[in-house]
C-alpha cells in the first residue's frame, strides 16, 4: 500500500490567499484526521471524520478553517484567507476502526504563510 | 492542557544505554499508544497497551501501563543512533477513535 498521502507536500502563500491541502488516505480506511503541529502548540486534532461524516471539529481554530470528506478516498482541508500565525505542518492521518485504532500517518504539508 | 505529559520533555543518553520516557494523563481510557517521529516527517505507530493490560513487549520497546496512577512509560533498550526521534503517547478515550496526542519527549542517542 502506498501509505498515507499528502499534497502539497510544501506550501508557500501570502497572507490572505486561500490554502487547499489534500489528502488521500489508505485504502479501506474509515476514519481520516487533520492534525496541525506546531513549537509552541505541539500536535493538535482538528477534525476527524468517519465513513466520511465529520465526527469532531472542536479543534477547527476558526471560520477561516473548513474540511470536507467528498468520498472515503479523498478529503481536502482549506484555510480561507491565510495568516502568518497559520504556519506549521499539517498531517493527515487515517485508520481502519475496529478495535486497534492505530493511526497512519502522512508525511505532511509545511505551510508557510508569508 | 494536553491529555498526554511525557516526561522527560528531552533526553540524551550514550548508544547502548536504555531510554525511558513517562506519560501521564488525566481521563479514563480506552488504550494508550506510543508513537515516533523523526525529524521532518510524520508519526509512525509503535505499540498500542489497552486499559486492562499492564505490560506489552515489541521488540526492544517495553510498555508498562498504571490506570491507578495514570501513567504509561516506554523503555527502549540497548538504544541506537537511529533510536533518535521524539516520542509521543496518545491517549484513546470514548466511543470514537479519538486520540489525543501528549507533548513529545525528545530523545538523542548519541553514538
Amino acid at each position: 500500500d502506498a501509505g498515507v498521502i499528502q499534497s502539497p507536500r510544501h506550501e508557500v502563500t501570502e497572507m490572505g490567499q486561500e490554502v487547499t491541502l489534500r489528502c488521500k488516505p489508505i485504502s479501506g480506511h474509515n476514519s481520516l484526521f487533520w492534525y496541525r503541529q506546531t513549537m509552541m502548540r505541539g500536535l493538535e486534532l482538528l477534525i476527524y471524520f468517519n465513513n466520511n461524516v465529520p465526527i469532531d471539529d472542536s479543534g477547527m481554530p476558526e471560520d477561516r478553517f473548513s474540511a470536507k470528506m467528498p468520498n472515503a478516498s479523498f478529503s481536502t482541508l482549506k484555510i480561507q484567507p491565510s495568516e502568518p500565525r497559520d504556519s506549521a505542518v499539517y498531517f493527515c492521518a487515517s485508520s481502519s476502526g475496529g478495535s486497534q485504532e492505530t493511526q497512519y500517518f502522512g508525511p505532511g504539508t509545511r505551510l508557510l504563510v508569508l | 492542557s494536553q491529555q498526554g505529559e511525557e516526561d522527560p520533555q528531552a533526553l540524551s543518553i550514550q548508544e547502548g544505554e536504555n531510554a525511558t520516557m513517562n506519560c501521564s494523563y488525566k481521563t479514563s481510557i480506552n488504550n494508550l499508544q506510543w508513537y515516533r517521529q523523526n525529524s521532518g516527517r510524520g508519526l509512525v505507530h509503535l505499540i498500542l497497551i489497552r486499559s486492562n493490560e499492564r505490560e506489552k513487549h515489541s521488540g526492544r520497546l517495553r510498555v508498562t501501563l498504571d490506570t491507578s496512577k495514570k501513567s504509561s512509560s516506554l523503555l527502549i533498550t540497548a538504544s541506537r543512533a537511529a533510536d533518535t526521534a521524539s516520542y509521543f503517547c496518545a491517549t484513546n478515550s470514548g466511543g470514537y477513535q479519538k486520540v489525543t496526542f501528549g507533548t513529545g519527549t525528545k530523545l538523542q542517542v548519541i553514538p
